[in-house]
């Protein structure tokens, strides 16, 4: 079955830099590639997902890339605020599985004053 | 926030009873999926459905039974319960192949 890596577990930045985490997947059929974002206390919430016939997709500061020969894809978070401090989660999943997810282990990023 | 409602949020019992948690949606989806998550592995797929009556295994689906009667209404049941199935427990609810899946607030159980 699939294999999901998430990289780094942790992460912490100050307010206004970068932050990116990757992730690496095993089955090269996987063709739908969500992230999520854990508040405490919270169920994941999507903020961006991508297809495996797209390279990359925005969505403010928020950008997720795909390279699917390699087969690993990048949230990069530009411009981090307080509020994106947060548990992230990669995820993978291949058609005629009824999108059932695979996650990674996730990413605690702290962004700090 | 999508239409999701697990019940209960919080649970405390000892080995060896039975407990059924509860995903109540009011979107129609018609996919319905239980995970757990625990520290250090993410969340792991238990059980999903794709209609009423029609479920299917997951990844860590040993000890664990479902049932949808109703397109509404998703139940986790642990027959008898034990410590390794204390963890936090997700429904996540989708409704067509091309949409993403919604996560409800989880359940978190303790078992003692």
């Amino acid at each position: 079955g699939e294999n999901v890596e998430q990289h780094p577990s942790t992460l912490s930045v100050q307010e206004g830099d970068s932050a990116v985490i990757k992730c690496t997947y095993s089955d090269s059929a996987s063709n739908y590639f969500p992230w999520y974002k854990q508040e405490l206390g919270k169920g994941p919430q999507l903020i961006i997902d991508i297809r495996s016939n797209v390279g990359e997709k925005k969505d403010q500061r928020i950008a997720v890339t795909l390279n699917k020969t390699a087969k690993h894809f990048s949230l990069h978070i530009t411009e981090t605020q307080p509020e994106d401090s947060a548990v992230y989660f990669c995820a993978a999943s291949s058609p005629g599985t009824a999108s059932k997810l695979t996650f990674g282990t996730g990413t605690r990023l702290q962004v700090t004053l | 926030d999508a239409g999701i409602t697990q019940s209960p949020r919080h649970k405390v019992t000892e080995t060896g009873t039975p407990v059924t948690l509860r995903c109540h949606q009011t979107e129609n989806h018609r996919y319905m999926y239980w995970y757990r998550q625990d520290p250090g592995h993410g969340l792991r797929l238990i059980h999903y459905s794709y209609g009423v009556k029609d479920t299917d295994k997951g990844e860590v689906s040993d000890g664990y039974s479902v049932s949808r009667s109703k397109t509404e209404d998703f139940l986790l049941t642990l027959e008898s319960a034990t410590s390794s199935q204390t963890s936090v427990y997700f429904c996540a609810i989708r409704d067509s192949s091309n949409q993403p899946q919604h996560f409800g607030d989880g359940t978190r159980l303790s078992i003692l």
